[in-house]
């Protein structure tokens, strides 16, 4: 079964810096992939996309993609209070549907 | 917005009874999923559905039953609730209509299992 592993934090980090979240997946097929963020209570919300091997930014933040390391991640540039959430890395291709990781918690010190 | 609107939002229950949630889409879209989420297990697939009457299992499909009768209504089914199904469970749909990872969610069903 494919697994997504994701450090479980909290990473913690002042405001105005940069957040970096880590995920890796097991399956080499594995041809999709996204970051989710979730608010304490709420639902989780797609916040980035990635297809293919290199970066992808979208405002303050910037996903990357290594499909040969198997290694997929999230920075967070200028980071603000209300980043604060959890973020959940999620992956899909082969004969899996889309497999979260357990997802890292994330807070931005004022 | 998408809309998807999950029933009831808060639910106790007892061992043994059974316990539909509900999940409403206004998009007309084709692909709805049911996920829970617990503490140390991150979000799981329980069951899908492609289209009326067509659904599937998924990573924890054990003990959960659906239906789909009409494209905007995606039914989730414990026969017999136990305590293992305390959880958050999550409906989505995928941005696009199709079977993607792009999905979302609506806003959850609180389900306690005493």
């Amino acid at each position: 079964q494919k697994e997504v592993e994701q450090n479980s934090g909290p990473l913690s980090v002042p405001e105005g810096a940069i957040a970096s979240l880590n995920c890796t997946y097991s399956d080499r097929v594995s041809q999709s992939f996204f970051w989710y963020r979730q608010y304490s209570g709420k639902s989780p919300e797609l916040i980035m996309s990635i297809y293919s091997n290199g970066d992808k930014e979208d405002g303050r933040f910037t996903a990357q993609l290594n499909k040969a390391s198997q290694y997929v991640s999230l920075l967070i540039r200028d980071s603000q209070p209300s980043d604060s959430a959890t973020y959940l890395c999620a992956v899909e291709g082969g004969s899996e549907k889309l497999v979260f990781g357990k997802g890292t918690k994330l807070t931005v010190n004022p | 917005d998408a809309g998807i609107t999950q029933s009831p939002r808060h639910k106790v229950t007892e061992t043994g009874t059974p316990v539909t949630l509900r999940c409403h889409q206004t998009e007309n879209h084709r692909y709805m999923y049911w996920y829970r989420q617990d503490p140390g297990h991150g979000l799981r697939l329980i069951h899908y559905s492609y289209g009326v009457k067509d659904t599937d299992k998924g990573e924890v499909s054990d003990g959960y039953s659906v239906s789909r009768s009409k494209t905007e209504d995606f039914l989730l089914t414990l026969e017999s609730a136990t305590s293992s199904q305390t959880s958050v469970y999550f409906c989505a749909i995928s941005f696009s209509g199709g079977d993607t990872g792009e999905l979302f969610f609506g806003e959850g069903s609180r389900l306690t299992v005493l």
